[in-house]
């Protein structure tokens, strides 16, 4: 069975550029997560998608950051401008509503601004 | 705010050692503990969980016991193999939040043939 899909794996680019990160969950769960990982600060939820709908975006830095979930098969997390300080991996991770602390989670993708 | 602390790392251990990650949190009242495993070039996956005091949970040998009177999560396996090497994760869901996983730092665990 495939697990949660993300792409791309690395993504490189220049502070002042829009980054856009995508994420596929697992068919059949109907909860989103995206994470970002960094040395100081560790793993820190973003948002939380249920049932594609944004119920907790209050781990989102900024308004530099947005999220969207048009359907229940893909998610879209955007960085815009990007800055050197958005360096991180971030996670997207998928659940069932009822099982909310088994999450699942994709590879990640590792993000470099320089 | 509801925190999780872990032991740095790495921790290196020979084959067959006895291993035991320390993890204790700060939290009101009773969270739901958690254990998540990182293998290397993958997402994190639940090892194993416990959601009230004195709850045992194990999987694949590991152990972890919720002792609220030390406020403490300790991972634990008897006899560790070289394909455990991954980073662990310690974490907990607040009582008033089902979702919000709060992780600790993650612990890298390497075990030598």
């Amino acid at each position: 069975d495939a697990g949660v899909i993300q792409s791309p794996r690395h993504e490189v680019t220049e502070m002042g550029q829009e980054v856009t990160l995508r994420c596929k969950p697992i068919s059949g769960h109907n909860s989103l997560f995206w994470y970002r990982q960094t040395m100081m600060r560790g793993l820190e939820l973003l948002i939380y998608f249920n049932n594609n709908v944004p119920i907790d975006d209050s781990g989102m830095p900024e308004d530099r950051f947005s999220a969207k979930m048009p359907n229940a098969s893909f998610s879209t997390l955007k960085i815009q401008p990007s800055e050197p300080r958005d360096s991180a991996v971030y996670f997207c991770a998928s659940s069932f509503q009822t099982v909310l602390y088994e999450q699942y989670f994709g590879p990640g993708t590792r993000l470099t601004v320089t | 705010g509801d925190s999780v602390t872990q032991m740095e790392g790495p921790v290196t251990l020979s084959e067959e050692a006895f291993l035991t990650i320390n993890c204790t949190y700060t939290a009101t009242g009773y969270p739901s503990l958690f254990w998540y495993v990182q293998y290397p070039g993958e997402g994190l996956q639940l090892l194993l969980k416990a959601t009230k005091a004195d709850d045992k949970g194990s999987n694949k040998g590991f152990e972890a016991t919720y002792r609220k009177e030390t406020t403490s999560f300790h991972l634990e396996k008897g006899s560790v193999q070289v394909s455990d090497s991954a980073v662990y994760f310690c974490a907990l869901t607040p009582m008033d939040s089902s979702y919000k996983l709060i992780f600790g730092s993650g612990t890298r665990l390497l075990v030598r043939p």
